[in-house]
């Protein structure tokens, strides 16, 4: 198994809602990311997960919650968006460490539109 | 801090025609690694060749090249026998070696193919 993968592939939420993007990998990957895209745009690094622990924040604003409740699960919490979060969100994995044959491996992303 | 620079926002080719894009990092890491990712209109990210610093030759992926110029730090990609399903934006990508650290995309380039 070789995929990423992410649910829900649209969400449409008001700005007074709470929602969750998930995200899923089954290679043993030991780092998982989010990154938020708007488009024709290159991604942007939005958290950073290695060992299940948060080794990156890209001092994104506290409405965007991560969690990683194990090591092949990823999850971003939003609460109180504003219209401007309305991007595709990405989430991608790697093997993490030296293992010399890194990449990331991308899921299909989740297209959030905040009204 | 790394950078990666794509000077070509744009490119067009003629089908079956050979095509170079251009990427360019600024680095004072000794070990990285460098990657094309390809994001057709689907939006779904697709790793299209990697090249690992260390290593003197070039990398290749079927009609994916790339010519790897350390010194200069530059990372040009060229698709031979371009084909319509290579239309698609193109974003050149940097990540230090050992990971668990963010992944630093360019700007992007699109391609467009014309038949």
């Amino acid at each position: 198994d070789t995929e990423v993968t992410q649910t829900p592939k649209h969400l449409v939420m008001g700005m007074t809602n709470k929602k969750s993007l998930k995200c899923e990998q089954h290679m043993g990957h030991r780092a998982m990311y989010w990154y938020k895209q708007k488009a024709k745009k290159p991604p942007e690094l939005m958290f950073v997960y290695s060992y299940e622990k948060l080794s990156i924040n890209e001092s994104v604003p506290s409405r965007f919650s991560p969690e990683c409740p194990n090591s092949s699960l990823l999850n971003l919490h939003l609460h109180a968006l504003q219209p401007e979060d309305s991007a595709l969100y990405l989430c991608a994995s790697s093997q993490g460490g030296q293992g010399g044959n890194e990449k990331l491996f991308f899921g299909s992303g989740t297209q959030l539109s905040v009204l | 801090a790394q950078t990666v620079t794509q000077s070509q926002p744009e490119m067009s080719v003629q089908e079956a025609e050979t095509v170079t894009l251009s990427c360019t990092y600024d680095t004072s890491e000794s070990n990285y690694y460098l990657f094309w990712y390809k994001q057709p209109p689907s939006r779904q990210m697709i790793l299209v060749i990697r090249q690992e610093a260390y290593k003197q030759q070039n990398a290749t992926e079927n009609r994916f090249s790339v010519n790897f110029q350390k010194a200069a730090k530059s990372f040009s990609l060229k698709i031979s026998d371009s084909q319509l399903g290579d239309t698609a934006m193109y974003f050149c990508a940097f990540m230090k070696s050992p990971s668990y650290d963010k992944v630093i995309f360019g700007p992007g380039t699109s391609l467009s193919v014309i038949p």
